[in-house]
């Protein structure tokens, strides 16, 4: 089976812009979580979609949104970008979404604000 | 809630030697516990799991780890260290019914010749 897949790989935005990231997950996956990776925070959650259905949130501004599709693919936007923007995000994907699960990750979209 | 403590920001070991990496982990539920791996400028890759079957996990390229419930750790190890495992580790607790993730904040392993 082919991997997560994430595009572009690589972004540089100014600040004010808007930007989206796509994700493809595993076949057969309907679980889609994404996570911000930073220096100074390290791995945040942000979101996890099941089934076109956001199912938890973690403490990001609502700047950062995203949305599922029927066939499990999955989108992050992030509005009005701030240099703190700036980080590699990355979407893990899943069967079910359980807790037991193991989760794969992408290699990641690295975002660059300037 | 959840939460992970790995004591170790950096760990440095000669190549041949044993990896010791320590995490402690909190939580509400009884825990889902993984290790990953992240090499430079790539994605995460998972080394091993616990799901409350076996106490003694054995994870990938030698790798293993063991759950102690009365010490709220779960530590890795591997007997002999490669230079291929240099990289970042990170410890990660799965939240109470879903999978939300929730991860230390590393150890970055150096292995010398």
């Amino acid at each position: 089976k082919a991997g997560v897949t994430q595009t572009p790989r690589y972004l540089i935005k100014t600040r004010g812009q808007q930007v989206t990231l796509s994700c493809s997950p595993i076949s057969g996956h309907r679980s889609v979580s994404w996570y911000q990776q930073t220096p100074g925070q390290g791995l945040q959650f942000l979101f996890e979609y099941f089934s076109e259905t956001q199912r938890n949130k973690g403490n990001f501004p609502g700047r950062f949104s995203g949305r599922q599709f029927s066939n499990s693919r999955s989108e992050m936007n992030v509005s009005t970008l701030e240099l703190g923007d700036s980080a590699l995000y990355l979407c893990a994907s899943s069967s079910a979404g359980s807790r037991e699960e193991t989760q794969y990750f992408g290699p990641g979209t690295r975002l660059l604000v300037l | 809630a959840q939460s992970v403590t790995q004591l170790d920001s950096h760990v440095s070991v000669s190549e041949g030697t044993p990896v010791l990496l320590r995490c402690n982990y909190s939580s509400s539920y009884s825990p889902s516990l993984f290790w990953y791996v992240q090499h430079p400028n790539k994605g995460l890759q998972l080394l091993l799991k616990y799901t409350s079957a076996a106490t003694l996990v054995k994870g990938i390229n030698g790798f293993e780890a063991e759950f102690k419930k009365s010490e709220t750790s779960f530590h890795l190890t591997k007997p002999s260290a490669h230079m291929s495992d240099a990289a970042e580790y990170f410890c990660v607790v799965s939240g109470g019914t879903a999978s939300k993730l929730t991860f230390g904040t590393g150890t970055r392993l150096q292995v010398t010749l």
